[in-house]
């Protein structure tokens, strides 16, 4: 079965602060690639995808993320952290030819001013 | 705007009153899913139909059911809930089976009293 795994179930960062949150998958075929974020109270937004070609996908609000094949990982990224960027992130991976996308287990991140 | 509407926000029900949440796309997507939430966990697939056919999660349990009368809409269905169902209820969609075009809608947030 499928799964995702994300490694840091908290991360502590103060503004400005570089950004890289761990995300990894079981599943040998081809997958579609996903990271949301989950904003207090909020509901979940897309940050970025990756379907194919370029391994390395720009999102929205300076996120990034590197699709590693051989590793089965698809890191975020992001040089410099905001107080705004407080929230909860979510890996998520679509196994090719099917309909689901299963969700890692999120990692709350907080940054202080 | 094309949009997944969840309706309604905030529901609260009493423990074994059966109560529906109900899902509406206007992105005439093939794809709809129901995700239970809940606090400070991953969203978790409950089930989904593609166009018609419907596919329930094996650990998803009985007392949920659903509907899709239409492409337009879907209904999530408890027919008895527990204190334990209390959780945010998401709806999404997808254009097809490779999740291009995934969308969620703003979420249900269920209390069970």
């Amino acid at each position: 079965a499928q799964s995702v795994s994300q490694h840091n179930h908290h991360v502590i960062l103060s503004e400005a602060a570089s950004l890289e949150l761990g995300c990894n998958y079981s599943y040998g075929g081809t997958v579609n690639l996903f990271w949301y974020v989950q904003y207090p109270g909020q509901h979940l937004q897309l940050l970025l995808k990756y379907f194919s070609g370029d391994p390395l996908v720009k999102g929205i609000k300076g996120f990034e993320a590197e699709f590693i094949k051989s590793k089965f990982s698809f890191n975020l990224r992001k040089p410099s952290v905001q107080w705004s960027d407080t929230a909860e992130y979510f890996c998520a991976v679509n196994a090719y030819g099917t309909d689901k996308l299963i969700f890692g287990t999120g990692t709350r991140l907080q940054v202080f001013p | 705007d094309a949009m997944v509407i969840q309706n309604p926000r905030y529901q609260v029900t009493q423990f074994g009153k059966p109560v529906t949440l109900s899902c509406s796309q206007t992105l005439n997507h093939n794809v709809m899913y129901w995700y239970q939430q809940k606090s400070s966990q991953a969203p978790k697939l409950l089930f989904h139909y593609y166009d018609k056919d419907f596919n329930n999660e094996a650990d998803t349990p009985d007392n949920f059911q659903s509907r899709r009368p239409n492409t337009s809409f879907c209904f999530l269905d408890i027919r008895s809930p527990g204190l334990g169902d209390t959780a945010m209820y998401l709806c999404a969609t997808s254009r097809d089976r490779q999740g291009i075009g995934y969308t969620f809608g703003s979420g249900t947030r269920l209390t069970v009293v």
